[in-house]
């Protein structure tokens, strides 16, 4: 499988202003998308990312919060804009498999923030 | 879209027994079903799938088993180490959206020494 760098790993940042997450993947992969974990609950989806085209964002989740870039096969950001306390998550890249099913799905290592 | 109910919620056991974690979906084109493990603070790593062609699948000492009239599948772990310790998640993809999982809500699974 695909190796998934995230970084920054973690960070702990003020209400009210922005982070980039980045996602680099040492294989091309057609599918990536980018999750989100809250404290002590289960994985959520925020968004698929699209190389070369906006991103498909799920209900509850828009562009203006979470804009979400994807210049090339191999990699993309994801933008926690005008923070609040309720954003405090870790957010979790991941890739379909580059096999011929593509439906397995293998994450990054995550981005633990807290917003304080 | 597709919901996936997990059960338990936690689950203790002793080392050696054997531990099942159980799962219903709702949408019937869902046809792919995965199941993850994550230790804390460490990424969901994924330990078996099972696609909807088949009954079962074995994976040394882990299964999983489908049932899709029922809509439900279920991992099964035999002879538990204090490894296997950790938050378990299964997961459905609503028909053919790969990479597209709704998971469960977690069983967090404690193995005794």
């Amino acid at each position: 499988s695909a190796v998934i760098s995230q970084k920054p790993s973690r960070d702990i940042c003020q209400r009210g202003t922005s982070l980039t997450i980045q996602c680099q993947v040492d294989s091309q992969v057609t599918m990536m998308f980018w999750y989100r974990q809250q404290p002590g609950q289960s994985l959520t989806l925020i968004a698929t990312a699209n190389q070369g085209s906006e991103a498909t964002y799920e209900s509850g989740f828009v562009i203006d919060k979470f804009p979400i870039s994807r210049p090339n096969l191999t990699f993309s950001t994801l933008t926690v804009s005008n923070m609040s306390p309720e954003d405090s998550s870790i957010y979790l890249c991941s890739v379909g498999d580059t096999g011929a099913a593509n439906e397995k799905l293998f994450f990054g290592s995550g981005t633990q923030l807290s917003v304080l | 879209g597709e919901n996936v109910e997990q059960h338990p919620s936690t689950l203790s056991v002793q080392e050696g027994d054997s531990a099942v974690i159980k799962c219903t979906y709702s949408d019937s084109a869902s046809n792919y079903f995965p199941w993850y493990k994550q230790e804390l603070g460490k990424r969901p790593q994924l330990i078996i799938d099972i696609r909807s062609n088949v009954g079962e699948k074995k994976d040394q000492r882990i299964a999983v088993t489908l049932n899709k009239t029922a809509k439900h599948f279920s991992l099964h772990i035999t002879e538990t180490q204090p490894e296997d310790s950790a938050v378990y998640f299964c997961a459905a993809p609503g028909g053919t959206s790969y990479g597209k999982l709704t998971f469960g809500q977690g069983t967090i699974l404690t193995v005794h020494p």
